[in-house]
């Protein structure tokens, strides 16, 4: 069935430094995927996407990486700031659909260390 | 542009009752999805709707529908309220290959 995990709950980061945030896919049918960040009392807030036909895409201090291969998909976040501090959850399509269907990860807190 | 908007944002109910939740989209997005979101389950897809017509489902029971107007402004109705129907609603509207932008959720307490 459709599930997506995540390798670690809780992550911890020095503010400037980079963060990397894991995720592990298992629907080797799915062809879209994408990160949200939500903070506490809003609603997930899109990052950034890939489609299966790219292995890396880069936005303003953010980079996904996917890896179909081990099916394992990661967030990157460079000079991460107080701001960034807030939980990070991976999305897939799955098999046949579009866009609007999406299996979410569990999701990783990540904090930001003055 | 004005992003998703959800009403209301807070509601309480008792067991039994029912609830109706709203959701407008972005402008020029025909596509809303909702999810229901939980300490337990996390976030889980409850169904999507585009041009009036509900296209994806998740495994939710018969208790939870909704429907789409045509302009694009969706409901979702839960009758028969249960305790652990407590949780997050979340609307999310998108264009046809875009990703999905989220509102800020209706948070339904059941009491």
């Amino acid at each position: 069935g459709e599930s997506v995990g995540l390798h670690l709950p809780t992550l911890s980061v020095q503010e400037g430094d980079n963060s990397i945030i894991n995720c592990a896919y298992s629907n080797s049918a799915s062809d879209y995927f994408i990160w949200y960040k939500q903070e506490s009392g809003k609603g997930p807030q899109f990052i950034i996407d890939i489609r299966s036909n790219m292995d890396k895409r880069q936005g303003q201090r953010v980079t996904v990486l996917l890896n179909k291969t081990v099916k394992h998909l990661s967030l990157q976040i460079a000079a991460t700031q107080p701001g960034d501090s807030a939980v990070y959850f991976c999305a897939e399509n799955g098999s046949n659909f579009g866009n609007e269907k999406l299996t979410f990860g569990t999701g990783t807190r990540l904090t930001i260390i003055p | 542009k004005a992003g998703v908007t959800q009403t209301p944002r807070y509601l309480i109910k008792t067991r039994g009752q029912q609830v109706t939740l709203s959701c407008s989209p972005i402008s020029g997005h025909r596509s809303v999805s909702w999810y229901q979101q939980t300490p337990g389950q996390g976030l889980q897809f409850l169904f999507e709707y585009f041009s009036e017509t509900q296209r994806n489902k998740g495994n939710f029971p018969g208790r939870f529908s909704g429907r789409q107007f045509s302009n694009s402004r969706s409901e979702m109705n839960v009758s028969t309220l249960e305790l652990g129907d407590s949780a997050l609603y979340l609307c999310a509207s998108s264009t046809r290959q875009g990703p999905q932008y989220f509102g800020p959720g209706t948070r339904l307490t059941v009491l």
